[in-house]
């Protein structure tokens, strides 16, 4: 088992560029996640996915979308890429919704935004 | 508002013991994680608490005062490979993680 895993790991844009981040995981996780981590700040949570075919947004959605075609892929979509956003991404996937599910992360994307 | 609060660096010699501590106020609470974060890698699972009291795991164990709003984490026979940031995160009402800054762990000889 690969567990999750993300690409790119690194990438440098300039600003008002568009990437996608791919995150996949092969534990049939029905519950994924995309956050950002800043230094000095908690990963904080950008969209999430109960399931394949739906999404919804979390504490910082704007300039991000999502896609959840298929139950292991969750994509992250910067349309427009700002200073901003220069960050380190972390997917994560839950077997399901309960509390005390742990999440597991994918090894992050390092993007820098000039 | 929603905060999650631990210090930021810590630093403990091998072979001893060291307490992080966590405090949160979330809208609901449906329990508090731990996780450690080695320098340019992903976190992972350590421990999850719902009810008051200890739950030891080998040289970890954490604690949690639901009515404080308090966690800590306890860290025993501390080897040079427990240095890493540990991070807090409270799952609240929605099931969402609200995550702490974490607590940068260095570890002397």
């Amino acid at each position: 088992n690969a567990g999750v895993t993300q690409t790119p790991k690194f990438r440098v844009l300039k600003t008002g560029q568009s990437m996608t981040l791919l995150c996949a995981q092969d534990m049939n996780h029905e519950y994924m996640y995309w956050y950002r981590q800043d230094p000095g700040m908690g990963l904080r949570l950008i969209h999430y996915s109960v399931g394949e075919g739906t999404t919804a947004k979390g504490e910082v959605p704007d300039g991000y979308n999502v896609s959840r075609l298929k139950k292991q892929n969750f994509l992250l979509g910067l349309e427009s890429a700002a200073p901003s956003q220069t960050s380190v991404y972390f997917c994560a996937s839950q077997i399901a919704g309960e509390a005390y599910n742990e999440q597991f992360f994918g090894p992050g994307t390092r993007l820098t935004v000039l | 508002g929603q905060n999650i609060d631990q210090p930021t660096e810590m630093t403990a010699t091998e072979g001893a013991i060291v307490q992080i501590n966590c405090t949160y106020q979330t809208s609901g609470f449906n329990g508090l994680f731990w996780y450690q974060q080695h320098a340019g890698e992903a976190p992972t699972f350590l421990s999850y608490n719902v009810l008051d009291g200890l739950e030891e795991k080998g040289r970890f164990s954490s604690f949690l005062s639901r009515s404080k709003g308090y966690s800590y984490l306890l860290l025993k026979e501390l080897q040079m490979k427990d240095s890493a940031s540990y991070l807090c995160a409270a799952s609240d009402s929605n099931y969402q993680l609200i995550w702490g800054a974490g607590t940068k762990l260095i570890i002397k000889p």
